[in-house]
């Protein structure tokens, strides 16, 4: 029963163009969102947050926007760069116990020059 | 500062034989969090320490899944008599504090292939 859903494997798109990466959760109880970027052969890396109290958050090129009625949330990459091309992971935890991320399956981002 | 290490980085094992892989958190990180990654699919949790103690270990898929952590810094998941199923990329993590505000610094992970 996956409660992070990331339903596309994939997603290609232009140099310069915006990149929209999508998750679904389940869960009602999760109330902290995050995304990770994974390059080959690495562990991921933290990329940005939001808690459920905000619907936005903003970090350079990087947006998160979490619509809680709909248990989604999504990532905005803009302008999109060559080394954007990684694999996103969204996360989820819920408050209580030791905040244990669901991770969803990932899609992988390919930016083309 | 270095990041996390973890080591081996590929391990093949027979079917039925034990293994151990390390993993080295960032000097004075008090969490550290062991994942599973399949192909295709996301980290999933094993097991939480906070120093030395392990409070969470319910995402251990068996009782063959043992992980340690006994000086509160480097951690050891072990995998006794291994299976196929357990073939998968085991990632570490750790952060500096418990709050889920710290953010997780994970290693390369360790790609294990069960023949």
């Amino acid at each position: 029963d996956q409660q992070v859903k990331q339903n596309s494997p994939s997603l290609s798109v232009q140099e310069g163009r915006i990149s929209i990466l999508n998750c679904d959760y389940t869960n009602s109880m999760f109330d902290y969102f995050l995304w990770y970027k994974k390059y080959p052969a690495e562990g991921p890396t933290f990329l940005i947050s939001i808690s459920s109290i905000k619907d936005k958050n903003e970090d350079g090129r990087f947006t998160v926007f979490l619509n809680k009625s709909a248990k989604h949330l999504s990532l905005h990459i803009v302008p999109s760069q060559p080394g954007d091309s990684a694999v996103y992971f969204c996360a989820a935890s819920a408050q209580g116990g030791s905040y244990i991320p669901t991770f969803g399956r990932g899609t992988s981002l390919i930016v083309h020059p | 500062g270095a990041g996390v290490s973890q080591s081996p980085r590929y391990k093949v094992a027979k079917r039925g034989q034990d293994v151990a892989l390390r993993c080295d958190p960032i000097s004075g990180h008090v969490s550290l969090f062991w994942y599973q990654q399949a192909l295709g699919q996301g980290p999933e949790f094993l097991t939480y320490f906070q120093n030395e103690a392990q409070l969470d270990k319910s995402g251990l898929p068996s009782d063959r899944f043992f992980a340690e952590r006994p000086e509160g810094s480097v951690s050891t998941l072990k995998i006794q008599r291994t299976q196929q199923e357990d073939s998968a990329v085991y990632l570490c993590a750790s952060s500096l504090g418990t709050s889920r505000a710290n953010e997780q610094f994970f290693g390369p992970g360790t790609r294990l292939t069960v023949l």
